[in-house]
């Protein structure tokens, strides 16, 4: 299973673009990386995934390193409901299993 | 979207009882399912691969006597957690993949915390 590492913690500012770094240089070929977010005492909200190329979706964009070693996950425009944990996941695209990091606690301050 | 109903949402139960919570898939089906549990300011812990028809696949570590998995149709899975001990008591969640929508990310349920009293 692919190994992730991202910093514990990170403040940003509401309003402001949060970027959210994850490592994960240990990623298979056909391995995407999928985004997750958890609000406290709620089960894990999916966000994005991608393979090889950036992504954007109505919550997100996804930008990820030619190498496929790293990834940023972009939030545009923070607001204090994005205050979560969130996990990045490299995974297969069929029923492979998800493992999960340490995550990084994202605070959104007014 | 892919819905998946988890339940109950919490439930107390006295040590030394059995506890089940339930997982569906409300608008897909689901021959894979995953349960994973989470104790406080930590990450989730994947405890099993749930397979309808046949037997689930425990991660190392997870004892599959006291942790009961039964995946019968493909839009229900079960665990269910044998004589409970206060140890017991965490935060366990399931999840599921609608396998229709590709390489799209899974859904999970809202979680079930349980306490052993």
């Amino acid at each position: 299973d692919a190994k992730t590492t991202q910093p514990p913690s990170m403040d940003c500012a509401e309003g402001r673009a949060a970027n959210l770094p994850c490592n994960h240089s240990t990623i298979s070929g056909n391995e995407y990386v999928y985004w997750y977010r958890q609000i406290h005492s709620q089960g894990p909200q999916y966000i994005i995934h991608g393979l090889k190329n950036n992504e954007t979706n109505e919550m997100a964009s996804l930008i990820i390193t030619e190498d496929r070693k790293s990834s940023t996950l972009i939030l545009p425009h923070a607001t204090l409901r994005d205050t979560a944990v969130y996990y990045c996941n490299p995974g297969s695209g069929n029923t492979g299993k998800l493992i999960f990091g340490q995550g990084t606690t994202l605070q959104v301050k007014p | 979207g892919a819905v998946v109903s988890q339940h109950p949402s919490r439930v107390i139960c006295k040590s030394g009882t059995s506890v089940k919570i339930e997982c569906r898939s409300l608008d897909f089906q689901a021959t894979t399912m995953f349960w994973y549990r989470q104790f406080p300011k930590q990450s989730l812990m994947l405890m099993a691969t749930s397979n309808e028809g046949s037997k689930a696949t425990y991660e190392q570590g997870v004892e599959k006597d006291k942790f009961l998995i039964n995946h019968a149709s493909l839009t229900l899975s079960t665990l269910t957690v044998t004589s409970a001990h206060p140890e017991d008591s965490s935060f366990y969640i399931c999840s599921a993949r609608d396998q229709s929508q590709g390489s799209y990310g899974y859904t999970f349920g809202s979680g079930t915390r349980l306490t052993v009293v």
